[in-house]
């Protein structure tokens, strides 16, 4: 079966600090992926996603993601962290069975240090 | 403003009493969703909907109905809500396959079920 992994439950970096958020995923062919951010309260929002193409993908709020099929991986990444993007992070990838369905992993908790 | 409303944000039931959340959505969608989230779980989905009078279920289907009579409105119904139903519900909805649109999520309802 489909799975998404994202190893952190939580990650604390210090504001202005780099941040990198680990997905891997398991699919043998080009899958469909995206990033979403949970803020507290509030629903999911689509950061960016990837289908093809360049492997370096831009999104919303200054973050970018790459795709790296060789490890599975598609790592989310923000050269410096703002105290606003303290949230939950999820990765997803599209279902091979239907086009309309997401898997999501599991979340990683994003925490902001002053 | 586009978006897909959920009610009620809040709402605690007790056992076996039948209770509904709404979602409705007003971008004209034909694709509509609901998942739950659960800690550690990422978000799982509940049902889905193609189109009007069109549901299917998804991975977590047990113990929830779902209708969808007009384009707009996909209501979550429980019928016999139990403890484990305790969660955080979120309706989505999408213009067309995942890799062109991807998910509008809504707010979220978060239940609990005592």
């Amino acid at each position: 079966a489909q799975s998404v992994t994202q190893p952190d439950i939580h990650i604390t970096v210090s504001e202005g600090a780099s941040l990198e958020l680990r997905c891997n995923y398991s699919y043998g062919a080009t899958p469909y992926l995206f990033w979403y951010v949970q803020s507290p309260g509030q629903g999911l929002q689509l950061l960016l996603k990837y289908f093809s193409g360049d492997t370096l993908v831009q999104g919303i709020k200054g973050f970018e993601a790459e795709f790296k099929r060789s490890q599975s991986s598609f790592n989310l990444r923000k050269p410096s962290v703002h105290w606003s993007d303290a949230a939950e992070y999820f990765c997803a990838v599209g279902a091979v069975d239907s086009s309309y369905k997401l898997i999501f992993g599991s979340g990683t908790r994003l925490l902001v240090r002053p | 403003e586009a978006q897909v409303t959920q009610n009620p944000r809040y709402l605690i039931t007790v056992t076996g009493k039948k209770l509904t959340v709404t979602c409705s959505q007003n971008m004209n969608h034909e694709y509509m969703s609901w998942y739950r989230q659960d800690p550690g779980l990422g978000l799982r989905q509940i049902y889905y909907s193609m189109n009007v009078e069109v549901t299917d279920k998804g991975d977590v289907p047990e113990g929830y109905k779902v209708s969808r009579k007009e384009k707009r409105n996909f209501p979550l119904i429980l019928e016999s809500p139990s403890p484990n139903q305790t969660s955080l519900y979120f309706c989505a909805s999408s213009s067309g396959p995942l890799y062109d649109y991807g998910y509008t999520f809504g707010s979220g309802t978060r239940l609990t079920v005592v």
